[in-house]
């Protein structure tokens, strides 16, 4: 499993585009992206998944450069609400588990 | 819909003591996961289901631990003689298929031992 790198934790304010980048060097050719979202006492919810090039859902965009090494999460906007974990995983859709990293700590202040 | 439940939310347990944690998938969700997350860390995997098979249990940290989905549907996991070391929140997902990275996650189960 490819292991993921993504700052521990980022400060931003309300209204403000935030990117979270993610670096998966040893990703393999199958592998997808995926980010999924934490708040407190609560399990984590599916974000967006990509493979290459760029995904946009309501949520969010997933930016993924040519050689795929990296991946970068952009939130629009965000408010105070969007406050959580963020974990970025890679995998192959064949697989079951999910291999999480330790997730970077968003802080959204007004 | 209803998504994943769990009970209990919360559970103290003195050491030594058994405890069961139930997790309610979605209605026709086949495939079924268990993840422990210590404090501050991210999920991490305990073992598998596809409907009643047990797949993989590779992540279960001891004998102690248990699981089983008898009817393909609700899951129990549960820990024999608690040691402190297995507090933690427990999480159950389900996803609708093997292969499918979205998985859904209930609220997960503190468990707390003394």
């Amino acid at each position: 499993l490819a292991k993921t790198t993504q700052p521990i934790s980022m400060d931003s304010y309300e209204g403000q585009e935030v990117n979270i980048t993610c670096s998966h060097n040893n990703i393999a050719t199958n592998d997808y992206i995926t980010w999924y979202q934490q708040f407190p006492s609560q399990g984590p919810r599916f974000i967006i998944q990509g493979y290459k090039t760029k995904v946009t859902n309501e949520v969010a965009s997933l930016f993924i450069p040519a050689d795929r090494k990296s991946s970068t999460l952009s939130l629009p906007r965000v408010s105070l609400s969007d406050t959580a974990v963020y974990y970025c995983l890679v995998g192959n859709n064949a697989g079951n588990m999910l291999t999480f990293g330790g997730g970077t700590r968003l802080m959204v202040k007004p | 819909g209803a998504g994943v439940s769990q009970s209990p939310r919360y559970k103290v347990a003195k050491r030594g003591q058994d405890v069961a944690l139930r997790c309610d998938p979605i209605s026709g969700h086949v495939s079924l996961f268990w993840y422990q997350q210590a404090l501050g860390q991210g999920p991490e995997f305990l073992t598998y289901f596809q409907n009643e098979a047990q797949l993989d249990k590779s992540g279960l940290p001891s004998d102690r631990f248990f699981a089983e989905r008898p009817e393909g549907s609700v899951s129990t996991l549960k820990i024999q003689r608690t040691q402190q070391e297995d507090s933690a929140v427990y999480l159950c997902a389900s996803s609708l298929a093997r292969g499918n990275n979205e998985q859904f996650f209930g609220p997960g189960t503190r468990l707390t031992v003394l």
